[in-house]
């Protein structure tokens, strides 16, 4: 079975920061990864997804992610965060022919 | 990108009424969608894959008779919540799949007094 956490529920940071939020799989073949925003009042939106290739992969509006296979994980980052940010973000996870499966979410407070 | 709507974007109903939830892919045709259900402060939960003419693949513990799914068309699913009850206040989110990635809609909030 296939299982997505998150560790980080509620992230707090002032404009500038660099962000950093841990996202952890348990899935033992190929998986595709993905990091998910939904801003307030919006829906689901595809921030970047990891296939194959490059495991450090950019996105949209400056952020990225890392797939490290050792430590099953797949943390997103963005080096200076903005209030527009401010969104909950969801890691999600399709292991094989799986369907996609969604971690808890991290809520993401930017502070101007 | 690829464009996904739903609606009602907002209903409330009495309970024991029957509520229909329509999902709408604009610009593609999706021979799956996906019915996801999201409570306060969780993660979207998979009810179902709808499946174009065919019948949809429930998740374990979902209930088929109570949320019934039709995808007639490959650009149309329907979600039925029937005999609602307070339990079934939710955030409703459905999406269409696109070659490998999956596009989302707006999602349904739904209320059940």
């Amino acid at each position: 079975a296939q299982s997505v956490s998150q560790h980080n529920h509620h992230v707090i940071l002032s404009e500038a920061a660099s962000l950093e939020l841990g996202c952890n799989y348990s899935y033992g073949g190929t998986v595709n990864l993905f990091w998910y925003v939904q801003y307030p009042g919006q829906h689901l939106q595809l921030l970047l997804k990891y296939f194959s290739g490059d495991p450090l992969v950019k996105g949209i509006k400056g952020f990225e992610a890392e797939f490290i296979k050792s430590k099953f994980s797949f943390n997103l980052r963005k080096p200076s965060v903005q209030w527009s940010d401010t969104a909950e973000y969801f890691c999600a996870v399709k292991g094989g022919a799986n369907n996609l499966f969604f971690g808890t979410g991290t809520r993401l407070t930017v502070i101007p | 990108g690829a464009v996904v709507s739903q609606h009602p974007s907002r209903v409330i109903c009495k309970s024991g009424t029957s509520v229909k939830i329509e999902c709408r892919s604009l610009d593609f045709q999706a021979t799956t969608m996906f019915w996801y259900r999201q409570f306060p402060k969780q993660s979207l939960m998979l009810m179902a894959t709808s499946n174009e003419g065919s019948k949809a693949t429930y998740e374990q513990g979902v209930e088929k008779d109570k949320f019934l799914i039709n995808h007639a068309s490959l650009t149309l699913s329907t979600l039925t919540v029937t005999s609602a009850h307070p339990e079934d206040s939710s955030f409703y989110i459905c999406s269409a799949r696109l070659h490998n990635e999956q596009f989302f809609g707006p999602g349904t909030r739904l209320t059940v007094l």
